[in-house]
């Protein structure tokens, strides 16, 4: 059975902290893996791995994906107010199977 | 907006009553996702269509649920007889047909069984 795991589960720092986030799953037919942002609303996109190793950035965001290990970290460098939200984790099968499969995600809160 | 739209964005039912929710999809992407989110869980896999075809069903779908995409484009999820347990955020999501793709969400319609 496809699984999901994220960790930690909750996470409280200050504004300007460095955290990392991580994801390690179990999915037959990987694909690719992607990360999520929740704030109130529905998930928006932040990244799509495929690759081992390869590190995708974008502004204060970075994330690598191991294929071997199965997992992915997600890093966010000088946090600020505006990251509080949940990331969430999402390996993707291929095929006629197609589709994301979500860990329950980490709740991130950065006070000021 | 040329996103994932859904709609209504709020339903209040009473239990028994059947709802129905449309999803239209950014409109280039022949895949859709129905998704339920309950409140401290990720999106749960409900079912997926490529063009009008449902390819996948979730097990833990109940014969309550029904989703249509008949003509490739929109779709629509049914949930009959609703219970309370069925209260949750229902998301939609489209992708182009890439395996593994990336796929983007609408807003959820959220549903509220009293």
């Amino acid at each position: 059975e496809d699984k999901v795991v994220q960790s930690p589960l909750s996470l409280v720092v200050h504004e300007g902290d460095t955290v990392t986030l991580n994801c390690s799953y179990e999915v037959t037919n990987f694909r690719s893996l992607l990360w999520y942002k929740q704030e109130k609303k529905a998930p928006t996109f932040l990244f799509m791995l495929t690759s081992s190793g390869i590190e995708k950035k974008s502004g204060r965001l970075s994330s690598i994906l191991d294929k071997k290990e199965l997992f992915s970290i997600l890093n966010i460098t000088a946090t600020q107010t505006g990251d509080s939200a949940i990331y969430l984790c999402a390996p993707g099968r291929g095929g006629a199977t197609n589709k994301l499969i979500f860990g329950t995600g980490t709740l991130l809160a950065v006070q000021p | 907006d040329t996103g994932v739209s859904q709609n209504p964005r709020h339903k209040i039912t009473k239990r028994g009553q059947n709802v129905t929710f449309r999803c239209d999809p950014i409109s280039e992407h022949n895949r859709l996702y129905w998704y339920r989110q309950t409140l401290g869980q990720g999106p749960e896999f409900l079912t997926y269509f490529q063009n009008e075809a449902q390819l996948e069903k979730s097990r833990l779908l109940s014969d309550r649920f029904s989703a249509e995409r008949p003509k490739g484009s929109f779709s629509t999820l049914e949930i009959q007889r609703t219970e309370q347990g069925d209260s949750a955020m229902y998301l939609c999501a489209s992708s182009l047909g890439r395996d593994g793709g990336e796929a983007f969400f609408g807003q959820g319609t959220r549903l509220t069984v009293v």
